[in-house]
């Protein structure tokens, strides 16, 4: 049961314009979001986080917004650039009890010149 | 500088054969994770130790065994019972309050 959701596999984005990267997931005791980008061959790093008390938090090129009744989240950059090409991943973790991250499937981006 | 290292990057054996897999931090971090990544899915939690000397099962743990002798490593042994052992594992950590966990560069490991 996949309880966090990147529906879509991959996404190709022209320069400067925005990239926006979704998740869904389903456990409502989700409590704390986190974005990691991936370069092949490599371990991801972290790239932005929200609570849920939060709606949007934002930091230089990245907004993360968040609807908790739509149990929805979305990664905005803009302007991209060709470096942000990587995959994407969203993951979950529940505040109560052991404090396990829950990957999304991951999304592509491809910025394109 | 502080990081989590694992080695090696690339790694090949043959069916049957138990591997390990390395994995050490220097940044005195307390919890320390291993996951797994196969093409086109997320990162699956192996296993994961909160203190030196205990470890828990991750999702998905059949096959696979961890030590966690001291703070600053946790290695991963990849065992002949684990059916699809072909995959790209990441070593993890963070302190514990902390929700961002910080990755090593990965081991590819192929068995053939």
């Amino acid at each position: 049961d996949q309880q966090v959701k990147q529906n879509s596999p991959s996404l190709s984005v022209q320069e400067g314009r925005i990239s926006i990267l979704n998740c869904d997931y389903t456990n409502s005791m989700f409590d704390y979001f986190l974005w990691y980008k991936k370069y092949p061959a490599e371990g991801p790093t972290f790239l932005i986080s929200i609570s849920s008390i939060k709606d949007k938090n934002e930091d230089g090129r990245f907004t993360v917004f968040l609807n908790k009744s739509a149990k929805h989240l979305s990664l905005h950059i803009v302007p991209s650039q060709p470096g942000d090409s990587a995959v994407y991943f969203c993951a979950a973790l529940g505040l109560q009890g052991a404090q396990k991250l829950v990957f999304g499937q991951g999304t592509r981006l491809t910025i394109n010149p | 500088d502080g990081g989590i290292t694992q080695s090696p990057k690339y790694l090949f054996r043959k069916e049957g054969q138990n591997v390990t897999l390395s994995c050490e931090q220097n940044l005195n971090h307390d919890a320390m994770y291993w996951y797994r990544q196969d093409p086109g899915q997320g990162l699956r939690l192996i296993y994961y130790s909160q203190i030196v000397n205990d470890f828990q099962k991750g999702d998905i743990a059949e096959g696979y065994s961890v030590s966690r002798e001291k703070k600053e490593s946790f290695p991963l042994t990849v065992t002949s019972a684990q059916k699809n052992p072909t995959a790209f594992y990441l070593c993890a950590s963070n302190n514990l309050g902390d929700y961002e966990q910080y990755f090593g560069p990965g081991t590819r490991l192929t068995v053939t």
